[in-house]
């Protein structure tokens, strides 16, 4: 069955470095990767997409990578800040027939400490 | 702000209550969706609407009801619930659901408990 995993224990780091937050997936084949974050009590939001055919994405002090062989993806949020403490999501889409039908994974949390 | 705007954030019902959740898009998108989530597991897909009309329904129980009157609406009729149906209720939108490689915009949610 089609599964992906997020590191479901919290991830907690110091202000300063970088954050990297792992997707990983079996049994799919996405024509694309996104990324949310979801503060507490909010919906998520859009951060990055990625596409099949990209290796790497940025924004700012994000960066995405995309290895359909290891079927794996990458988030790093470089020099981090307390700010930027949430729950990241990915959300792989295309897989059943095209069209914009996203699966989620459950999130990890990160914790930025001062 | 998202665009998205969700009411009423917090909802307490009982078993045998009626309710309904609404959510309305100013972005001028021709989708919006129902999703679910509940503690410790990925976000589900309720219901998809297009241009007004239901495009997945992904098995979810009758005493749930969607409604979308027109592109910037949407309901969601709730029924007999059972205490586990409690989670976050979102809503989002995006331009087209059938054009790939877009974006949700969500709402921030109704915590829903049911007692």
């Amino acid at each position: 069955s089609q599964k992906i995993e997020q590191n479901s224990e919290a991830l907690n780091i110091q202000e300063g470095k970088t954050a990297t937050l792992t997707c990983n997936y079996t049994n799919y084949s996405p024509a694309y990767l996104q990324w949310y974050r979801q503060d507490p009590g909010r919906g998520p939001v859009f951060l990055l997409l990625i596409r099949e055919n990209e290796k790497e994405k940025r924004k700012e002090r994000l960066k995405v990578t995309f290895d359909t062989t290891l079927k794996q993806s990458l988030f790093h949020i470089t020099a981090s800040q307390p700010a930027d403490s949430a729950t990241y999501l990915c959300a792989l889409g295309g897989v059943t027939g095209g069209g914009n039908k996203l699966t989620f994974g459950t999130g990890t949390q990160l914790k930025v400490e001062l | 702000e998202t665009g998205v705007t969700q009411t009423p954030r917090h909802l307490v019902m009982g078993m045998t209550n009626k309710k309904s959740l609404k959510c309305e898009q100013h972005l001028g998108h021709n989708a919006m969706y129902w999703y679910k989530q509940s503690a410790k597991k990925p976000l589900e897909l309720m219901f998809v609407y297009s241009l007004e009309e239901r495009v997945e329904n992904n098995s979810v129980p009758s005493r749930f009801s969607p409604e979308c009157p027109n592109s910037s609406h949407l309901f969601l009729h709730l029924h007999t619930l059972q205490p586990e149906d409690s989670a976050l209720y979102l809503c989002a939108s995006s331009q087209d659901p059938d054009r790939g490689f877009e974006k949700l915009f969500f709402g921030s949610g109704t915590q829903l408990s049911v007692l």
